[in-house]
């Protein structure tokens, strides 16, 4: 079953306003990943982070990795309509690191 | 750079009918991965290949399987088909397996 959990599942926002996703893992991990996927379309790599505590920056999404290294979050500042679509969490896991999804948070903007 | 190809984009049959999707990576990238995608589970990992072995292996029972040939290019195959198995497969490729994924655009299967 999953191991990597996201919350919320769904998140409905005014274009303008914030919206944060969080992840969490049962286990420490080695990285985390994030992905977007559009309605319709097939997950896209946003970014990877790898320090524990890291933060990183694209345009107006911030991510952020866990001092643990068993959580993360991205935070979406003034969303527009083009952030529409779910997204994902993803890290390593086992010793031959297969990737495993978080169970992702779909994101919908009213103009 | 071409991006990595699925085919076909959309596939529908029958319960106890076996079915065959193929994915073409990035060309150079030598790790492929699989993925079910379902609206109640999510993104579920199916298997990985590299260089023709297969190194990964998720929850998945018997009848899903998979190959990798020495292009690299991958093909999955689902016997004994279940309307449960009705889900959008796609496939991940990447250089060495521990890069983040580049995805295809899935092929939907649907089984009636």
């Amino acid at each position: 079953g999953q191991q990597v959990m996201q919350i919320p599942q769904y998140q409905h926002v005014q274009e303008g306003e914030d919206f944060t996703t969080y992840c969490n893992s049962s286990t420490t991990l080695s990285n985390i990943q994030w992905y977007k996927q559009r309605p319709g379309g097939h997950p896209v790599f946003l970014i990877q982070l790898v320090k524990s505590g890291e933060v990183k920056k694209q345009k107006r999404l911030t991510f952020q990795f866990g001092e643990a290294k068993k959580n993360s979050s991205l935070h979406i500042t003034a969303t527009q309509t083009t952030d529409v679509g779910t997204y994902f969490c993803a890290g390593p896991r086992g010793a031959t690191n297969k990737l495993i999804f978080g169970t992702g948070t779909l994101l919908a903007v009213q103009p | 750079k071409a991006g990595v190809t699925q085919t076909p984009r959309y596939l529908i049959k029958t319960r106890g009918q076996q079915v065959t999707l193929s994915c073409s990576p990035i060309s150079g990238h030598r790790s492929v991965s699989w993925y079910q995608q379902t609206p109640g589970q999510g993104l579920q990992f199916l298997f990985e290949y590299f260089s023709e072995t297969q190194r990964n292996k998720g929850n998945f029972p018997g009848r899903f399987s998979g190959r990798q040939f020495s292009n690299s290019r991958s093909e999955m195959n689902v016997s004994t088909l279940e309307l449960g198995d009705s889900a959008l497969y796609l496939c991940a490729s990447s250089l060495h397996g521990d890069e983040p994924l580049h995805f295809g655009n899935g092929t939907r299967l649907t089984v009636t």
